[in-house]
């Protein structure tokens, strides 16, 4: 089955540490998105990838970072620097990066720093 | 203004009914719009995908499009317990604009 698994459900850390989340696809999509998920917030982009080796910021990139080295593979480094990390962080992919190309998400990883 | 303004709910209604859910936006250059819909603890997944204005309908799920009020609505007819979800719509003006996502309406459907 194609499909985007994220690692893991869920994630707990203490304040200070890095934490990276897991995104892998299988789709064979060009495209590939972070976005977070607060109450009441909706879903806002933090970073998103058009090809490999290639990424670009989207509205609340501060504290995070990507790579994106492997078409299948987009992880989202939380650093110590985000204010505010505890969220669900969904990823998503899609065949481009344009409107006609709906985006497929994963289940999410719900992270919690304490 | 926010760009996309939608209701969170959470809305509750019996099984069989017609659940009516709706946007509003304020970006007259969106012309692409989706419903996702989300169960809790999982990721969202596409419902309907529309272009412009119009209606569009697969099954019990229709999708209507008023660019003129700037407005879109999902409709869910015989609603079924399986419906209770977060709903979001999301819209693009195309190219390579990103999308804009609502904040979600809870759904429960009572059986």
């Amino acid at each position: 089955d194609g499909g985007i698994t994220q690692s893991p459900k869920y994630l707990f850390r203490k304040e200070g540490q890095n934490v990276t989340l897991s995104c892998e696809q299988n789709l064979n999509h060009d495209a590939m998105y972070w976005y977070r998920q607060d109450p009441g917030q909706g879903l806002r982009l933090i970073y998103y990838s058009q090809i490999v080796n290639d990424f670009q910021k989207g509205d609340i990139a501060e504290g995070y970072s990507v790579s994106r080295e492997k078409k299948e593979s987009f992880p989202l480094t939380v650093t110590s620097a985000q204010k505010n990390p505890t969220a669900f962080y969904l990823c998503a992919s899609s065949m481009g990066y344009s409107y006609n190309s709906p985006l497929h998400f994963g289940n999410g990883t719900r992270l919690t720093v304490t | 203004q926010k760009e996309v303004e939608q209701d969170p709910g959470p809305l509750s209604v019996p099984e069989g009914a017609i659940v009516s859910l709706n946007c509003t936006y304020s970006n007259s250059a969106f012309q692409y719009f989706m419903w996702y819909r989300q169960y809790s603890r999982k990721g969202p997944e596409l419902l309907m995908y529309t272009y412009s204005s119009g209606n569009k309908e697969d099954g019990r799920f229709t999708a209507q499009v008023d660019k003129s009020s700037k407005y879109i609505s999902l409709f869910i007819r015989d609603s079924q317990p399986s419906d209770s979800a977060t709903y979001l719509c999301a819209m693009s003006a195309g190219g390579n604009n990103r999308l804009a996502f609502g904040k979600g309406n809870q759904v429960v459907v009572i059986p």
